[in-house]
């Protein structure tokens, strides 16, 4: 049981560049979320799913695209990568909508 | 809009001393609060959560309890180690299980 697993750990992406951050879980969850971490603040929700086919805006989307097609998968896409998109980004997953999140181990991104 | 306040920013005391992290938050219309632990470089791991209809949590040497009227949670840490030494922070669920983040309080606790 891995639990909440995210490819690449680290990414440096030139300004404009596109990419893909995986996020896999393996408990079952209906729940998944994409959160961002700048220095010295606290995580900021940017998209979340509550099962295969629905997603929802978090409070900082833009610049962001997410899909769920699959229980298991919700990747964060970026589209024309900019410098404020540098920083920590964890997936996390809860079986409903009250339970424990579970995050995985982020991915540190760094756009120049 | 949730706006979610941890004070102390910092916090370093001496191995064995118990130790209190506070918790604000602005609106008390809130599903339950999570605390999570943050060591460096890593994810985060959940400590305990308190649903809303609950006033507290244990787990070892941990207590966590809630407030809501007064939006305030705070999280208990009895008999500290080296190994308590993290950022621990504090999340209250919106409708849908959307954390809220504080900004943390990073704890050294010193042999």
């Amino acid at each position: 049981n891995a639990g909440v697993t995210q490819t690449p750990k680290f990414r440096i992406l030139k300004i404009g560049q596109s990419m893909t951050l995986q996020c896999t879980q393996d408990m079952n969850h209906n729940y998944m979320y994409w959160y961002r971490q700048d220095p010295g603040m606290g995580l900021k929700l940017i998209y979340y799913s509550v099962g295969a086919g629905i997603t929802d805006k978090g409070e900082v989307p833009n610049g962001y695209n997410v899909s769920r097609s699959t229980t298991e998968d919700f990747p964060l896409r970026l589209e024309l990568a900019a410098p404020s998109q540098t920083s920590v980004y964890f997936c996390a997953s809860s079986y409903v909508g009250w339970e424990t999140q579970y995050f995985g181990p982020g991915t540190r991104l760094l756009v120049l | 809009k949730q706006e979610v306040t941890q004070i102390p920013a910092a916090l370093s005391v001496p191995e064995g001393e118990n130790l209190v992290l506070n918790c604000s938050f602005t609106d008390s219309a809130i599903y339950n609060l999570q605390w999570f632990r943050q060591d460096p470089g890593k994810g985060l791991t959940s400590l305990l959560l308190i649903q809303s209809s609950q006033r507290e949590q244990t787990s070892g040497r941990l207590n966590a309890s809630l407030d809501k009227s007064s939006g305030r949670s705070t999280l208990y840490i009895a008999a500290s180690q080296p190994g308590d030494s993290a950022t621990y922070l504090c999340a209250v669920g919106e409708y849908g299980n959307k954390l809220v983040f504080g900004a943390g309080t990073i704890l050294r606790v010193k042999s």
